[in-house]
């Protein structure tokens, strides 16, 4: 059984300071997608990353593959109360269609 | 691109009735639609993959018989919560891939709540 485990389970902080988020498993994946939800709603796509190593900017947030694909991490710079909700990485598997999900990570900006 | 609705937002039911949510791909069609259940403070726990016009995949743990799910065509899945009980009451979100491909990118609906009372 793959797993996809995430750390920390939640980050409070203040506006202005940076984060960073990991996605770690035993299991090498195809890809792997970071997902930020709110509260009542769907999650959100923000990126997919496929080679190992690679690096992926999204304004304030870096998201990095592991160079084995088995891990991945997202960096928030200068973070904003708009950032807040859950981050869900998820990893597709080789030969599955689905996606695991990982644990998530709540994270709570203050202004 | 790539938006994918849910109907009902929210539901409330009493126990022993049924309830269906509808999922559908608005711009796109989708040969796989996935349901997913996620409890407060958890993340997503798959519970069925359905591709189109064939049976769905249930997950190790979920009722078939009580989670009912159709995919009759490239737009659209339904997940029909059969005989609920106040346990199955969760927030339930349905996703669609586009293609085959990979690395492919699933597209997530708004989900919907459901109370079983």
């Amino acid at each position: 059984t793959q797993l996809l485990e995430q750390s920390p389970q939640f980050l409070s902080i203040q506006e202005g300071e940076n984060l960073t988020v990991y996605c770690n498993s035993s299991s090498v994946f195809s890809s792997l997608q970071w997902y930020r939800q709110e509260p009542g709603e769907g999650p959100v796509l923000l990126v997919t990353v496929v080679t190992g190593g690679e690096v992926k900017k999204l304004k304030r947030l870096t998201f990095q593959f592991g160079d084995a694909r088995k891990d991945s991490s997202l960096h928030i710079t200068a973070a904003q109360p708009g950032d807040t909700g859950l981050y869900l990485c998820a990893g597709e598997g080789t030969g599955f269609q689905k996606l695991v999900f990982g644990t998530g990570t709540r994270l709570l900006v203050s202004p | 691109g790539a938006v994918v609705s849910q109907h009902p937002s929210w539901v409330i039911c009493k126990s022993g009735t049924s309830v269906k949510i509808e999922c559908r791909s608005l711009d796109f069609q989708a040969t796989t639609m996935f349901w997913y259940r996620q409890f407060p403070k958890q993340s997503l726990m798959l519970m069925a993959t359905s591709n189109e016009g064939s049976k769905a995949t249930y997950e190790q743990g979920v009722e078939k018989d009580k989670f009912l799910i159709n995919h009759a065509s490239l737009t659209l899945s339904t997940l029909t919560v059969t005989s609920a009980h106040p346990e199955d009451s969760s927030f339930y979100i349905c996703s669609a891939r586009a293609s085959r491909r990979s690395p492919y990118e699933q597209y997530f609906g708004p989900g919907t709540r459901l109370t079983v009372t």
